[in-house]
């Protein structure tokens, strides 16, 4: 079946720092959706991508729907202490299929 | 504008008793609904989908049932929870498909403990 790949799993910002991380999918998708879920809380949409190539920005948020539709990018610029959180990828050809997620903190 | 509403927020249950968690929708009409199941903050499972009143569609066999008597009401239920029930429980809908995925949209969430 439909799998994706999802990294990095976690990682550690420190303020002001931009992050990047992406999924891959070993079939072709033709939507991407990047979401974000506080603590004891439902995914928000952040950025829904249609087509190859589509390059969509969301405030400091850039998501990027790679060209061989196997993948997707997510860029945080300038990272704030609210960034922390998990980041979810999610990609369709039919029925929706989500990452296992990036879980970002705060350095300590 | 659209809202989704689950409740309860947190449920403790023993093992072997029943359960039922709602979900409605307000702001649309006909969306599809779904439930998924969410295993220490990681890894969204979807558990069922709906496309219109009394469809159901089941992704994976397990102690679980769906039921959807309204429109904008989605309902997840077990005769008998069993302890690999626990988990976070997520209500979301989209606007029907046309021609494409529709984003899905999220409630917040039931924390369901089985002791």
């Amino acid at each position: 079946g439909q799998q994706l790949n999802q990294s990095p799993q976690s990682m550690f910002i420190q303020e002001g720092e931009d992050v990047s991380m992406n999924c891959t999918s070993s079939s072709i998708f033709n939507t991407w959706l990047w979401y974000k879920q506080d603590p004891g809380e439902g995914p928000v949409l952040l950025i829904a991508l249609y087509k190859a190539g589509e390059l969509t920005s969301n405030g400091r948020l850039t998501a990027q729907f790679g060209i061989t539709r196997k993948d997707s990018f997510l860029n945080i610029s300038a990272s704030i202490p609210s960034d922390v959180g998990i980041y979810f990828c999610a990609g369709s050809q039919g029925n929706l299929i989500f990452g296992k997620g990036t879980k970002l903190s705060v350095k300590p | 504008s659209q809202t989704i509403h689950q409740w309860p927020a947190t449920l403790v249950q023993p093992v072997g008793s029943p359960l039922s968690l709602e979900c409605t929708v307000e702001g649309t009409s006909n969306p599809n609904l779904y439930w998924y199941r969410q295993a220490a903050g990681r890894g969204l499972q979807l558990l069922f989908y709906s496309v219109g009143i009394g469809q159901i569609s089941s992704e994976v066999p397990q102690n679980l049932s769906a039921s959807r008597p309204q429109d904008r009401q989605f309902i997840l239920s077990s005769k008998k929870l069993l302890l690999s029930d626990s988990g976070f429980y997520l209500c979301a809908w989209s606007y029907p498909r046309m021609g494409g995925v529709q984003p899905q949209h999220f409630g917040d969430g039931t924390r369901l403990s089985i002791l």
